[in-house]
Formats: C-alpha cells, structure tokens, sequence
C-alpha cells in the first residue's frame, strides 16, 4: 500500500510565476490536508479537504492560494504569482475518516524556491 | 483553541543518553496528542499518540511519552539516545471535535553525539 505521494519534490519557479503541488492521498483516504512549513518553524495547517469539497480553508492566504480534491486524481495546491515569501516546504497528508482519532499520514514534501 | 509549546528548538545528547523532548499544550478539552518525526528531506512519520486511556504511551524506536493532565504536558522520551534519533521532532495536539484540527508545536530538533 502506497503511502501519501507529492509531487514534484522540488520546485523552483520565478517571481510571478504560479505553482502547481499535487498530492495523491494514501489508498483509501478521502481526506487531504495541506500544510506549509518554513525554515526554522513548525507546520502550519492551511487547507483541509474531502473529495469535491473544502471543508476547512481557515490557514490559506486569502489571496493567490487556492486548493481542489477532485473526484478523480490528485489533490492539487495552486499558487498563483509566487513570491519569495511564498518559498517553503508544503506537505500534504490523508486520513481514511475525519473521526479516525485524528491520525493523519504525512508525504514527502514538496520544496518550493522561488527567486 | 488548542496550541503548543515545545520548549528547546534544539537539544543535544550523548550516544546512549536519555533523550527529553518537551511539550506543554493548551486545550480547553482534553485533547488528542501526537508526536512526530522528521527525517532530513522528508515527511513526518508518526511515533505516539495519546487518544484515551493509558496515559503512558510507547511509540517506535523506543520512545515513549506520558500525558499528564494536571501538568497539560505530553513529554517524550527514550532512556537510551542513538545517533539514528537525530532528527526534528514535532509535537501535535488535536482537539476531539472530529474537526481534523491540528496543531504542530514549533519542533525540536536532536543532535546525537558520539
């Protein structure tokens, strides 16, 4: 059983320029969590959803960030006109059930730099 | 709103030391709690959990963690460090709404001398 999966690892991309992170929840979970983590600083909960749905977007910038969880594929992490603010890991997670005590299966990460 | 404390951003040890990693949360329930690790370049992996009953848990890689509700702490340990431990380790806490709402402490991370 595959666990959680991102893509790319890493990212680089120029100022103005938008970012694509895409996560494949773990076989079986329908629901996905995006997180950022910046140097030197814990992880800092942006987005949860459920397949077609968001259901809790309380940690996005309200501008230039936007997150889908399609029906089918991927969940996807959309960063319009980066910003050098904007370079840090993001990391993706599922759980199988919002009530599974709460367990949740981390990815890899995707590094983004921006210059 | 729960949040969390993890007191030290870096704590060094000697190969077979104890390890004591800290963690105070604030939660107006009693909450879930988790620690986590983070190997260089990759994803967190869970050690522990704290859900209900016992208020000792054992985690992998011998780590354990005991919740003391009086202290609201969630302290981690391992009698014996290895230099395979050096990582960044994160405390979480969760509140038992079914919200998914966590909450990562800052990170500690553990050097491990020889």
């Amino acid at each position: 059983n595959a666990g959680v999966m991102q893509n790319p690892r890493h990212l680089v991309r120029r100022r103005g320029q938008e970012a694509r992170l895409r996560c494949s929840p773990m076989k079986g979970h329908s629901h996905v969590y995006w997180y950022r983590q910046l140097p030197e600083e814990g992880l800092k909960f942006m987005v949860y959803l459920q397949k077609e749905n968001i259901i809790d977007e309380s940690g996005m910038p309200k501008e230039r960030f936007s997150a889908e969880f399609p029906k089918e594929g991927p969940s996807i992490l959309r960063i319009q006109q980066v910003v050098r603010g904007d370079s840090a890991a993001y990391f993706c997670a599922s759980s199988y059930d919002r009530a599974n005590y709460n367990e949740q299966f981390f990815g890899p990460g995707t590094r983004l730099t921006v210059l | 709103a729960q949040s969390v404390t993890q007191l030290g951003s870096h704590v060094s040890v000697s190969e077979g030391a104890l390890v004591l990693l800290r963690c105070n949360y604030s939660s107006s329930v009693p909450p879930y709690l988790f620690w986590y690790v983070q190997y260089p370049n990759q994803g967190l992996q869970l050690l522990l959990k704290y859900t209900t009953g016992a208020t000792l848990v054992k985690g992998i890689n011998g780590f354990e963690a005991e919740f003391k509700k009086s202290e609201t702490s969630f302290h981690l340990t391992k009698p014996s460090a290895h230099m395979s431990d050096a990582a960044e380790y994160f405390c979480a806490v969760s509140d038992r709404s079914g919200n998914n709402d966590m909450r990562f402490g800052a990170g500690t991370r553990l050097t491990v001398k020889p």
